[in-house]
């Protein structure tokens, strides 16, 4: 089983401040994506990244996935207490399910 | 209403109790998933179904069993429920031939 590592465990910044988030594999991607979970809620998709070298935005978010795919980072610009909250990545395999990533858990200060 | 609901959101039980999570979704969705998520350890997964008559285990279903009463319900049964299986259980859907899972509130379950 692929194993998906993501780091930094926890981040705690201040309204404003920029950060990265980083998902790595022990082999190749072959999709990934990148959800967000809220206390008390299921996670929810951010962006599905497929092709090597990818770069998608959602707003101030930034998703880069490695050209060798077997890496991805998500950016955050001039971070806003909403974006509090559990950060986690999942490899697509077999098309159909996840393996997900141990996850970021981001609280941002107002 | 919410897309996908589980029943109940927080159960606490004893050690070898019988204990039935339930899911159901509006979205008519074929794919439902059963995940459980512990600290540090992000989302397993528990068992799937591709349609009613489809059932397969996933990466921990040791100690799990489910059952699919139609395309709607997807329950996951702990027989004898012991304190490592605490944690969030989380059900979720999918469309065939699309990558999007949508989950589920969650239901927080503790053994004592």
């Amino acid at each position: 089983t692929q194993l998906l590592e993501q780091s930094p465990q926890f981040l705690s910044i201040q309204e404003g401040e920029n950060l990265t988030v980083y998902c790595n594999s022990s082999s190749v991607f072959s999709s990934l994506q990148w959800y967000r979970q809220e206390p008390g809620e299921g996670p929810v998709l951010l962006v599905t990244v497929v092709t090597g070298g990818e770069v998608k935005k959602l707003k101030r978010l930034t998703f880069q996935f490695g050209d060798a795919r077997k890496d991805s980072s998500l950016h955050i610009t001039a971070a806003q207490p909403g974006d509090t909250g559990l950060y986690l990545c999942a490899e697509i395999y077999n098309t159909d399910k996840l393996i997900f990533g141990t996850g970021t858990r981001l609280q941002v200060f107002p | 209403d919410a897309d996908v609901t589980q029943t109940p959101r927080n159960r606490i039980t004893k050690t070898g109790k019988r204990i039935m999570l339930e899911c159901s979704q509006t979205k008519g969705h074929d794919r439902m998933y059963w995940y459980r998520q512990d600290p540090g350890l992000g989302l397993r997964l528990i068992y799937y179904s591709f349609d009613v008559k489809d059932i397969n285990k996933g990466e921990i279903s040791d100690g799990y069993s489910v059952s699919r009463q139609a395309q709607a319900k997807f329950s996951l049964s702990l027989e004898s429920a012991i304190p490592n299986q605490t944690a969030l259980y989380f059900c979720a859907t999918s469309d065939s031939g699309h990558l999007k899972q949508f989950f589920g509130p969650g239901t927080r379950l503790t053994v004592l």
